[in-house]
């Protein structure tokens, strides 16, 4: 099974910050990695596909990069509404793995 | 607008069985893989299952197989999940879900005496 590694499990930012959230593969999965967002009680929210990727309506704030092992969430200025759980996912190959979760909280 | 509405859970006893179900709609079903994924309480995201939209190939993680089964019928736009063999481990919310693209609202199981 391919682990997927996420860094750090928790980071503090303000308002305005630029954040960034790694995703290290146990083996290579090409881009087959995807990012979600978690806010409390509520369910994922897809971010970002084939590791670059905007969804549909996501804002432009949001970015991904990194292919093989190594991947990256960037949110380029930090808002109130992104504070929240996010966790990577390959797709690469069966069984589905995520990451441990990254919470990003208020400083 | 993809849109996936899960039903079907509660609470049940260790050993018990439950059938989760999934609508889907926004989309066309039988052209698509379908997800489980669980989340228990205060805990990360866990992938569950798969099922291929073409072939109905089946995916199952090592903590589910031989008690859990995946299903789906595209004349109803419905995905399944037919859990047997519960155990108090299994308490989670459910999530259907299209891949890297859209989540259902999840259904709470709880195994519990």
């Amino acid at each position: 099974d391919i682990q997927m590694t996420q860094s750090p499990s928790s980071l503090s930012a303000s308002v305005g910050d630029r954040v960034t959230i790694t995703c290290r593969a146990s083996q290579g999965i090409s881009n087959s990695l995807a990012w979600f967002q978690q806010k409390p009680g509520k369910a994922p929210k897809s971010l970002i596909y084939a590791a670059s990727s905007l969804q549909s309506g996501v804002p432009s704030k949001f970015s991904g990069s990194g292919s093989g092992t190594d991947f990256t969430l960037t949110i380029s200025s930090l808002q109130p509404e992104d504070f929240a759980t996010y966790y990577c996912q390959q797709y690469n190959s069966y069984p589905f793995t995520f990451g441990g979760g990254t919470k990003v909280e208020i400083k | 607008e993809v849109q996936l509405l899960e039903s079907g859970g509660g609470l049940v006893q260790p050993g018990g069985s439950l059938r989760l179900s999934c609508a889907a709609s926004g989309f066309t079903f039988s052209s698509y893989s379908m997800s489980w994924v669980r989340q228990a309480p205060g805990k990360g995201l866990e992938w569950v299952s798969a099922i291929s939209g073409r072939d109905g190939s089946t995916y199952y993680a090592d903590s589910v197989k031989g008690r859990f089964t995946i299903s789906r019928d595209n004349s109803k736009n419905t995905l399944y999940l037919q859990m047997n063999s519960l155990r108090a481990e299994d308490t989670a919310v459910y999530y259907c879900a299209k891949l890297v693209e859209a989540w259902g609202q999840g259904t709470l199981v709880t195994v519990s005496s």
